[in-house]
């Protein structure tokens, strides 16, 4: 199975700041990762696919981006509405497997 | 596009349960689905995957214990969950696959499952 390591698994920050998450694969999955956000007693939403592509009404200041195995998720400018719990999910092949998340919470 | 859980509960060790997902908004004979679980604090976990023309496959965890199956004419997604264990204690979510865009880009608003003696 693909293991994808994320980190950090907490990340405080201020508002305003420009935050980086990044998911590292086990195995080469190419650009099929994706990032989904969720907030308490939500469903996760999702915010990049494609490694590097914006879902549509996710906010320009989410970007993605892919160096080798390593997937990034940046946030420009924090905005409180981002807190929550971010996950990538690789769905190269089965079965599927999800990071363990990363918390992003004021600092 | 709407996804509608139900069918959780508290269950007893060994015991089974079935979960539904109730689609309406799209063609649901055309879309595959997914069902993802998390446990109660902890990280999301995909469960199963079945196509729109019934293939299946399933995590390692839940492999020949938990079914996933669909009804075309009645718009719904199961997931029969037998032997259940204390760690299959989780919200169970149902999501829509389809194009490669949108693959995950709906859910449902998930369904509690407890298994407790």
């Amino acid at each position: 199975d693909i293991q994808m390591t994320q980190s950090p698994s907490s990340l405080p920050a201020s508002l305003g700041d420009r935050v980086t998450i990044t998911c590292r694969a086990s195995q080469d999955i190419g650009n099929y990762l994706r990032w989904f956000q969720q907030k308490p007693g939500k469903s996760p939403r999702l915010m990049i696919y494609g490694a590097t592509n914006l879902a549509a009404g996710v906010p320009s200041r989410f970007s993605g981006s892919r160096s080798g195995s390593d997937y990034s998720l940046t946030i420009n400018s924090l905005e409180s509405e981002d807190m929550a719990i971010y996950y990538c999910l690789q769905h190269n092949e089965y079965p599927l497997t999800f990071g363990s998340g990363t918390k992003l919470e004021i600092k | 596009v709407q996804l509608v859980e139900s069918g959780g509960g508290l269950v007893q060790p060994g015991k089974s349960l079935k979960l539904s997902c109730s689609a309406s908004g799209f063609t649901f004979s055309s879309y595959g689905m997914h069902w993802i679980r998390q446990a109660p604090g902890k990280g999301l976990d995909w469960v199963a995957y079945i196509s729109s023309s019934s293939g299946t496959v399933y995590a390692d965890a839940v492999k020949g214990r938990f079914t996933i199956s669909r009804d075309n004419a009645k718009n719904t997604l199961y997931l029969q969950l037998n032997s259940l264990k204390s760690e299959d204690t989780a919200i169970y979510y149902c999501a829509r696959a389809g194009s490669y865009v949108l693959w995950f880009a709906y859910w449902g608003q998930g369904t509690l499952v407890t298994v407790s003696s």
